[in-house]
């Protein structure tokens, strides 16, 4: 167990619906981050977000709606997804995004498939 | 564009081999480098992390390395064992910016 949590842990989507994946920490870590692993790939970082602020997108597509309403949650909102985008989501926390030593904490990830 | 690379891509060993990886990177706008251990259905784990050339880092049977210089970082096992079988993933992050550009990883698998 990490400290970091994921829900759902599987889902499976229709390119018309609009669902959120949801991430939770309890270790007092004051930055969040969303990243994507799509098949035989490496992790891909999409969003982050330090003390609530989001500080990083990196050219993700607007179907992706991230939020952060407080440091211990972070939202994923999905809409009109692609089949392309199914893939494992995994969020993660660090106590800060910027300083040396932090390791980022990873929950555990949400199996995605778009049909 | 920054690219991170890990070999070998996957490695098979007998219980008690030791064995090591190599994680690349570009030499230059170094932060600090990341190991990860990540076994199948569980979340990634941090193993180290390692910020000045000529870093050496332990823990337990496991050990790294680090050369900024040439852009390169080695992951030792000593006496693997079969719960040591998972993927190993190198984490590059530079100044400016922050960025964390993950490799694709090193897939060990550890037959008893």
């Amino acid at each position: 167990e990490t400290g970091v949590t994921q829900t759902p842990r599987h889902l499976v989507m229709g390119m018309t619906n609009k669902k959120s994946l949801k991430c939770e920490q309890h270790l007092g870590h004051n930055a969040m981050y969303w990243y994507k692993q799509s098949a035989k790939k490496p992790l891909e970082l999409m969003f982050v977000y330090n003390f609530k602020e989001q500080t990083e997108n990196n050219s993700v597509p607007s179907r992706f709606s991230p939020e952060c309403p407080n440091s211990s949650h972070l939202f994923l909102h999905l809409h009109t997804l692609q089949p392309e985008d199914s893939a494992l989501y995994l969020c993660a926390s660090s106590l800060r995004p910027t300083g040396t030593h932090e390791e980022q904490y990873f929950g555990p990830g949400t199996r995605l498939t778009v049909t | 564009i920054l690219n991170v690379e890990q070999s070998p891509q996957s490695l098979h060993v007998q219980e008690g081999d030791s064995t090591n990886f190599t994680c690349s990177f570009p030499s230059s706008n170094f932060y600090a480098l990341h190991w990860y251990r990540w076994e199948t259905a569980k979340s990634p784990e941090a193993l180290f992390v390692m910020t000045l050339n000529g870093d050496e880092k332990k823990k337990g049977r496991i050990s790294a390395t680090l050369n900024t210089k040439e852009g390169y970082s080695y992951l030792y096992i000593k006496g693997s064992q079969p719960e040591d079988s998972a993927t190993y993933l190198c984490a590059f992050r530079t100044t400016g910016g922050f960025k964390t550009i993950f490799g694709a990883g090193t897939r060990l698998f550890v037959k008893a």
